[in-house]
């Protein structure tokens, strides 16, 4: 089956620093990738759908500032959380529809675990 | 609204079969996902179902009937290793993620 990647899996980074998480479909193209943060117990919450070549679409409440999307690839998103402040650790999973598929099947990656110290 | 319901907590007994149920309510409807996940760990895909019937993989199989807005994951052949939570969640035409609070699945010895 298709397969998505984030890369890294784990990082823990300084507060004011900035982390950029990659995300990438490994045997498809993904017309549309999407963001989302896991809060501890809580509902993974969609923060940005990215579709490749264009500007992504924020959620609202979501700092478009602080949270960078770029889809510079059908392959390839990444997100930048910029100044990252202890309230940004969460898990961030990214999802990328297959765009040869009938039913516009969603594959999501394994997550990233930010902690920011 | 939109919401996802599965119970709270489920015991069961190494060896045994166990199943897990989802309802769910959604505006539109892009498939729904079981997903594993461990304690402080990130969630692992189990099945993605978007048509109707029954999908097998190995040990786990999953069950979709959109026309009742319900789901069910079955594990058979239970293991230890199988005590996690179970996550039911479906995506709505807007691809907002629906989820519930989890299963969380205890096995005993």
């Amino acid at each position: 089956g298709a397969v998505v990647s984030q890369h890294p899996s784990r990082v823990i980074c300084k507060s004011g620093t900035s982390v950029k998480i990659e995300c990438r479909s490994l045997d498809f193209q993904a017309t549309t990738m999407f963001w989302y943060r896991q809060f501890p117990k809580k509902s993974l919450m969609l923060m940005a759908t990215s579709n490749e070549g264009s500007k992504a679409t924020y959620e609202q409440g979501v700092e478009k500032d602080k949270f960078l999307i770029n889809h510079a690839s059908l392959t390839l998103s990444t997100l930048t959380v910029t100044s990252a402040h202890p309230e940004d650790s969460s898990f961030y999973i990214c999802s990328a529809i297959n765009g040869g598929s009938s039913y516009n099947e969603q594959f999501f990656g394994p997550g990233t675990r930010l902690t920011v110290l | 609204g939109q919401n996802i319901d599965q119970p709270t907590e489920m015991t069961a007994t190494e060896g045994a079969i166990v199943q897990i149920n989802c309802t769910y309510q959604t505006s539109g409807f892009n498939g729904l996902f079981w997903y594993q996940q461990h304690a402080g760990e990130a969630p692992t895909f189990l099945s993605y179902n978007v048509l109707d019937g029954l999908e097998e993989k190995g040990r786990f199989s999953s069950f979709l009937s959109r026309s009742k807005g319900y789901s069910y994951l079955l594990l058979k052949e239970l293991q230890m290793k199988d005590s996690a939570s179970y996550l039911c969640w479906a995506v709505d035409s807007n691809y907002q993620l629906i989820w519930g609070a989890g299963t969380k699945l205890i096995i005993k010895p």
